[in-house]
C-alpha cells in the first residue's frame, strides 16, 4: 500500500523551514527519501532503517519512528536549490529492496 | 553511486507497436528495477530484474505487456508491447547502491503513444 505524504504542496521563502511527513499503514523495514526536479530523475537523499534513527546532512535531516510507521523529512534554512518534488519510498519487512513511493510533496522555494 | 544510462531518452510511437528501452549501468549490480512515472504522478514499480532469473512483476503488470531481459549484471531491457495512449509515461530503471543504500535512477525514457 502506498504511503501517504503530507502536505501535498508547500511554498516557502528562502531561509524558512519545512517538514514533510510520510506515513504507512504497514510495518516498515526502511524509509527512503528522494528529491526530483522537473524533467529529471529522482535523486536519493537518505535512507533510514528501522531503529528510530535520525540522519542528516547539510541542512536536510530525517527521522523514522518505526512504532508509528512514520518518517519526517526536515529542511532547515531552505535554499532555492531545495525546490522540487520530494518522495518517500518505503520497504516492508518482506521485500526490503522493493520500494513503494508516496504521492510526493511539491516544495517551492521563492527568493 | 552508480552511473546509469538509458536509451532512448524519448520516443513517439504509434499505437499497437512496441518500444524497447535499454538500461546500462557502469558497475555490476544484482538487482535492477523498472518503474513507470505518469505525468505529475509518483513512481510505480513495474518489475524487479535479477540476472539469470525471470523478472518479478508487481500487481497490475504482466510479462506479456512488459517483457524484461537481464542478460548480464550491467544491462537490462524493458519492452512495452502493444502500445496504447495509456502507456504514455516516463519509464525509469534503477539500481541499489552498496550496503543499506538508496536506489539510483537512470535519466528516464519519455514515451508518447499517438
Amino acid at each position: 500500500q502506498q504511503p501517504v505524504q503530507s502536505p501535498q504542496a508547500v511554498i516557502l521563502r528562502e531561509g524558512e523551514d519545512a517538514v514533510i511527513n510520510c506515513s504507512s499503514s504497514k510495518a516498515l523495514y526502511s524509509v527512503h527519501w528522494y528529491r526530483q526536479k522537473h524533467g529529471e530523475a529522482p535523486v536519493f537523499l537518505m535512507i533510514l532503517l528501522k531503529g528510530g534513527e535520525q540522519k542528516g546532512h547539510d541542512k536536510i535531516s530525517a527521522s523514522f519512528n518505526e512504532k508509528k510507521q512514520q518518517s519526517s523529512l526536515y529542511l532547515t534554512a531552505s535554499q532555492l536549490s531545495y525546490s522540487g518534488t520530494y518522495f518517500c519510498g518505503t520497504a516492508g519487512i518482506q521485500g526490503a529492496q522493493k520500494l513503494v513511493f508516496g504521492q510526493g510533496t511539491r516544495l517551492t522555494i521563492n527568493p | 553511486s552508480a552511473v546509469i544510462s538509458q536509451k532512448p531518452s524519448r520516443d513517439i510511437c504509434q499505437r499497437g507497436t512496441s518500444l524497447t528501452i535499454q538500461c546500462q549501468v557502469d558497475s555490476q549490480v544484482t538487482m535492477m528495477f523498472w518503474y513507470r512515472q505518469q505525468p505529475g504522478q509518483s513512481l510505480t514499480l513495474i518489475a524487479t530484474a535479477n540476472q539469470g532469473s525471470e523478472a518479478t512483476y508487481e500487481s497490475g503488470f504482466v510479462i506479456d505487456k512488459f517483457p524484461i531481459s537481464r542478460p548480464n549484471l550491467t544491462f537490462s531491457t524493458l519492452t512495452v508491447s502493444n502500445l496504447s495512449p495509456e502507456d504514455s509515461s516516463i519509464y525509469l530503471c534503477s539500481v541499489e547502491g552498496q550496503g543499506p543504500s538508496g536506489q539510483y535512477f537512470g535519466p528516464g525514457t519519455r514515451l508518447t503513444v499517438t
